[in-house]
């Protein structure tokens, strides 16, 4: 079965550090691109970061500014979001999510369950 | 900064058409896609580049675009459609992933 399971989230205070996993099965992992997207209970979708399948490219939402990295480890099929000076406002659900591998096509075809954040005092 | 914008809210009654906008300057460019969200689930993508239906969603789901919108349609629709849908696409450069605000789909 395909599957993306998120691990890591919790609670941490304002200023400090956590660190998501995403653990892939079921697929190649090292032939895809991989996302993390986030969403505030109660809100809508928002797009944190991609990256390609041999880590070539990576890509961050502008809002992040610097705080967060994505990296992948095709040999463990495991993908990671190093999340730095969190805030409140980064309180989140956050899915990783496969890109498919249609031609032209940018879509996230598979998502993980989530793993829930949140940071306050 | 890119923005799609679809409507917040969408109702139909059952077995009638219920049908989603979603605008943005780069969609005469770039593919749009769409995604279910049932409450306490993750989404589920429903259409890939504009139209494309992907295996296993039903063929009342379809999609089509014109200039800088793109649309969902969802024929005879049932109850388990209730859901929030959601537009993505991808900005002029090609680079970075947008996705709308969300249209919540009440089955009356």
């Amino acid at each position: 079965e395909v599957q993306l399971v998120e691990s890591g989230g919790g609670l941490v205070k304002p200023g400090g550090s956590l660190r998501l996993s995403c653990a892939a099965s079921g697929f190649t992992f090292s032939r895809y691109n991989m996302n993390w997207v986030r969403q505030v209970p109660g809100k809508g979708l928002e797009w944190v970061s991609s990256i390609s399948s041999s880590s070539s490219y990576i890509y961050y939402a502008d809002s992040l500014k610097g705080r967060f990295t994505i990296s992948r480890d095709n040999a463990k099929n495991s993908l990671f979001l190093q999340m730095n000076s969190l805030r409140a406002e980064d309180t989140a659900v956050y899915y990783c999510a496969r890109t498919t591998t249609v031609t032209n096509s940018d879509a996230f075809d598979i998502w993980g369950q989530g793993t829930m954040v949140t940071v306050s005092s | 900064s890119y923005e799609l914008t679809q409507p917040p809210s969408v109702s139909v009654s059952p077995g009638q058409t219920a049908t989603i906008t979603c605008s943005g300057d780069a969609l005469p460019k770039q593919y749009g896609y769409w995604y279910q969200q049932r409450p306490g689930q993750a989404p589920v993508l429903v259409i890939y580049k504009d139209s494309e239906r992907p295996s296993g969603i039903p063929e009342r789901f379809s999609g089509s675009s014109s200039g800088t919108t793109v649309t969902l349609s969802i024929s005879g629709v049932q109850a388990e459609d209730e859901a929030d849908y959601y537009c993505q696409s991808l900005d002029t450069s090609g680079i970075y992933v947008k996705f709308g605000g969300g249209t919540k789909l009440t089955v009356l």
